[in-house]
């Protein structure tokens, strides 16, 4: 079966804009969780969704923000780009439960100038 | 929250095992043990997940003592497309949540 899908898979913006990343899970998978990546910070959680609701949040400002429809697929929103935004932002799905085996997409490099 | 420690880099010879140990002094009761491998500007993967005693799939194993306060993941054989960084991750120990935290990782270099 087709693997996570991510869109676009590059993008460069400007500070100060908004940005949306697009995320299809696995299909059957019902929860979605967003990562970002830097070098300096590592992989860091930003937020799960399960069954178009926000189950689990991380400790970023709320210039992030993400939703998920009803068929699983899930975007995430930043507004008011800075320049320490630019990441690899990367999106997992898993069937359910706790802890399950994740399987994560190519992800979206964001550059921000 | 449970939290990590392990080495930041390895290095190993094609055709060796590797064991790469993992800290998690305060995993819950309830967290299971994961480890996840990634290459540069890909997502991570999948490789192994144990509660206690041992566990073994078609790639790797993993030993868990019985107090789980650490963790070994054992590669036979590597080769150098095994060359990535290796996370090991515990649950977040709160309910039905998928929140990975993921720690600095063990970047494993194998050289022919």
């Amino acid at each position: 079966k087709a693997g996570v899908t991510q869109t676009p898979r590059y993008l460069i913006k400007t500070r100060g804009q908004q940005v949306t990343l697009s995320c299809s899970p696995i299909s059957g998978h019902r929860s979605v969780s967003w990562y970002q990546q830097t070098p300096g910070q590592g992989l860091q959680f930003l937020f799960e969704y399960f069954s178009e609701t926000q189950r689990n949040k991380g400790n970023f400002p709320g210039r992030f923000s993400g939703r998920q429809f009803s068929n699983s697929r899930s975007e995430m929103n930043v507004s008011t780009l800075e320049l320490g935004d630019s990441a690899l932002y990367l999106c997992a799905s898993s069937l359910a439960g706790y802890s399950a085996e994740q399987y994560f997409g190519p992800g979206t490099r964001l550059t921000v100038t | 929250l449970a939290k990590t420690t392990q080495p930041i880099s390895m290095d190993s010879y094609e055709g060796q095992e590797v064991n790469i140990t993992c800290s998690h002094n305060n995993i819950a009761t309830n967290d299971y043990i994961t480890w996840y491998q990634q290459f540069p500007s890909q997502g991570p993967r999948f490789i192994i997940q144990g509660y206690k005693t041992k566990v073994t799939n078609e790639v790797a194993s993993l030993f868990i003592p019985a107090d789980r306060k650490s963790s070994t993941l054992s590669l036979p054989r590597v080769s150098l497309s095994d060359t990535a960084v290796y996370y090991c991750l515990v649950g977040d120990g709160g309910g039905a949540t998928n929140k990975l935290i993921f720690g600095t990782g063990t970047l494993l270099a194998v050289q022919p």
